[in-house]
């Protein structure tokens, strides 16, 4: 059974850092591109940011490049997404999901608050 | 960049009706990479629809999802009680991503 886990989630000031992990199990994962998406409260899905299984690709939505890092581990199961110079909009639930264009499996996902 | 627009922003209905919800694209979708997802309060998404018409696995067929170009429609045939929630398409036809605004479908 496919088991995503998001880690490092809470509350930072703006301006701040947060590392957001995602521990995955239950396929190969090596194999797949996996990706972030966030929702803010009471609002709609937004892609931010996927990965290449082999790490030779990234992808960033406009408003988070140059301040986020995705990243992966594949001897870990794990990817990762840094998140440098944190902003109030940024403040939303993360959600780590398997695949590249289409998500078939989810985490449930771990929040981020940007607020003073 | 191609923006996905949903119509009605709520659908309200009662169990066993049926449900059609639209997705327009601004540009064309290319090979028709779109998706629908379904989400509960305080759940995940959940991927039903890839393909544009494609159910992903161990999705209902009262789930189905039609369309090209730029005009898609996702189609629950017999609303269940377990149906009601907010509903969201997307592409994958190149960088970036993106979702439609969603459509919430409320029981009546």
């Amino acid at each position: 059974e496919v088991h995503l886990l998001e880690s490092g989630g809470g509350l930072v000031q703006p301006g701040g850092s947060l590392r957001l992990s995602c521990a995955a199990s239950g396929f190969t994962f090596d194999d797949y591109a996996m990706t972030w998406v966030r929702q803010a409260p009471g609002r709609g899905l937004e892609w931010v940011s996927s990965i290449y299984s082999s790490s030779t690709r990234t992808f960033y939505e406009d408003s988070v490049k140059g301040r986020f890092t995705i990243s992966r581990d594949n001897s870990k199961n794990m990817v990762y997404l840094q998140m440098n110079s944190l902003r109030a909009e940024d403040t939303a639930i993360y959600y780590c999901a398997k695949g590249l264009w289409y998500f078939d499996y989810w985490g449930q996902g771990i929040l981020v608050t940007v607020s003073s | 960049e191609i923006v996905l627009t949903q119509s009605p922003g709520t659908l309200s209905l009662s169990p066993g009706e049926r449900a059609t919800l639209s997705c327009r694209a601004s540009q064309s979708v290319g090979s028709n990479y779109l998706a629908w997802y379904q989400q509960k309060p305080g759940q995940a998404p959940r991927l039903l629809i890839y393909g544009a018409s494609d159910r992903a696995t161990g999705i209902p067929d009262r789930f189905s999802g039609s369309g090209s170009g730029t005009d898609f429609t996702l189609t629950i045939t017999r609303l269940e009680p377990e149906d009601f929630a907010v509903y969201y398409c997307q592409h994958y036809d190149g960088s970036p991503l993106a979702f439609g605004g969603g459509t919430k479908v409320e029981i009546k």
